[in-house]
């Protein structure tokens, strides 16, 4: 079965700082892979995604994620972190039309 | 992409009694999926609802306790029924337009709370 791990829990980072968030997944094929974004009290929101083609993928609020097949893994990063970047972070591989999550990874920014 | 919308937001309910959520999105999709989110965990899918046809459900999930409705291709509700405090949780409803099933939009979930 298709499993997503991202394998730190929380992050803490200073504001302007570099940001890498972990995600590993097992899928057989080419996965198509996601990052949603979770705010406290908000549904999800879709930062970034990876079908095929180039696998450095740009997406909204000034974040990027790599596809490397070699270590089945997609990365998630931002040159500069934000306050705003507070929250917390799912990686998601498309299954038969689902969508499988790994677990989360929260955000804490500090000033 | 698709704007979707949640009610109720939230909710407190007593044991033994459920709740309906409705979903509401402003344009016609195929596929709609109901997820739960229990506290401090990831997102579990719980079913998918098509237009037209029974809800597929995951499982662990039963329909007697999670019914689901699809009347039209904007509309969707779950119903938590005979509540306990285990079903304390985040409820989202996500749809993925036709063509594109890959890539779903969320709603901004309820949040459910049975004492």
């Amino acid at each position: 079965a298709q499993s997503v791990t991202q394998p730190d829990i929380h992050i803490t980072v200073s504001e302007g700082a570099s940001l890498e968030l972990r995600c590993n997944y097992s899928y057989g094929a080419t996965p198509y892979l996601f990052w949603y974004v979770q705010s406290p009290g908000q549904g999800l929101q879709l930062l970034l995604k990876y079908f095929s083609g180039d696998t450095l993928v740009q997406g909204i609020k000034g974040f990027e994620a790599e596809f490397k097949r070699s270590q089945s893994s997609f990365n998630l990063r931002k040159p500069s972190v934000h306050w705003s970047d507070a929250a917390e972070y799912f990686c998601a591989v498309e299954s038969g039309n689902k969508l499988v999550f790994g677990a989360g990874t929260i955000l804490r920014v500090k000033s | 992409s698709a704007v979707i919308s949640q009610k109720p937001s939230r909710d407190i309910c007593q044991r033994g009694t459920s709740l309906t959520i409705q979903c509401q999105v402003d344009s016609q999709v195929t596929m709609m999926f109901w997820y739960r989110q229990q506290p401090g965990q990831s997102l579990t899918l719980i079913a998918t609802a098509n237009q037209g046809s029974e809800a597929t459900y995951e499982s662990g999930f039963v329909i007697d306790k999670f019914p689901i409705s699809r009347p039209n291709l904007t509309f969707s509700t779950l119903t938590v029924s005979n509540m306990s405090p285990e079903d304390s949780s985040i409820y989202l409803c996500s749809v993925a337009e036709r063509g594109r099933y890959n890539e779903q939009f969320f709603g901004p979930g309820t949040r459910l709370t049975v004492l």
